[in-house]
């Protein structure tokens, strides 16, 4: 059952445009959204995230969107360099749950130059 | 700097052995955890500790034990009774263990079947 969806495995985009990661999640009761960037060999490390009581969260070049009604999440990267090329993973949460995050199975970025 | 060390990066098993991978931290952080990554999927939660001598089952524990006697370290065995162990090893650590917090982790280590 898996309850976190990233249904594109892949995305190419060209340096300077919008890159669009999406995530859908069948648990109403995550309130808590992160989102993970991992380069290959590496671990992944953590990029932005959202409480579900905003819509939108920003930071710099990122940005996250919620539709909780929808259950679904995005990311934003505008505009989209080389070095974002990795993968990107989104991870919902319980904020008050003694507990560990849900990842998604990721989606491959490639920003091409 | 700080951060969390995994090793060996790649592992070798033999059928009917047990492995440990290694697992240190010096972010000074209450919580670690051991995720498993096959192709195509998410992380997947083996174990986490909240506290030293302290750790609880995640999703797929079967087949792995750990043990956390110091709060650096948080080592994982890999048993002969974990059936498919080919896979990419994670280990984490987060000030504690609470949904808001992000998780700082390693390199990873990637195990193999001879």
């Amino acid at each position: 059952d898996q309850q976190v969806k990233q249904n594109s495995p892949s995305l190419s985009v060209q340096e300077g445009r919008i890159s669009i990661l999406n995530c859908d999640y069948t648990n109403s009761m995550f309130d808590y959204f992160l989102w993970y960037k991992k380069y290959p060999a590496e671990g992944p490390t953590f990029l932005i995230s959202i409480s579900s009581i905003k819509d939108k969260n920003e930071d710099g070049r990122f940005t996250v969107f919620l539709n909780k009604s929808a259950k679904h999440l995005s990311l934003h990267i505008v505009p989209s360099q080389p070095g974002d090329s990795a993968v990107y993973f989104c991870a919902p949460t319980l904020s008050g749950s003694a507990r560990q995050l849900t990842f998604g199975s990721g989606t491959q970025l490639t920003v091409l130059p | 700097d700080g951060g969390i060390t995994q090793s060996p990066k790649y592992l070798f098993r033999k059928e009917g052995q047990n492995v440990t991978l290694s697992c240190e931290q010096n972010l000074n952080h209450d919580a670690m955890y051991w995720y498993r990554q096959d192709p195509g999927q998410g992380l997947r939660l083996i174990y986490y500790s909240q506290i030293v001598n302290d750790f609880q089952k995640g999703d797929i524990a079967e087949g792995y034990s750990v043990s956390r006697e110091k709060k650096e370290s948080f080592p994982l065995t890999v048993t002969s009774a974990q059936k498919n162990p080919t896979a990419f090893y994670l280990c984490a650590s987060s000030i504690k263990v609470e949904g808001t917090r992000p998780q700082h982790f390693g390199d990873g280590t990637r195990l193999s079947i001879l």
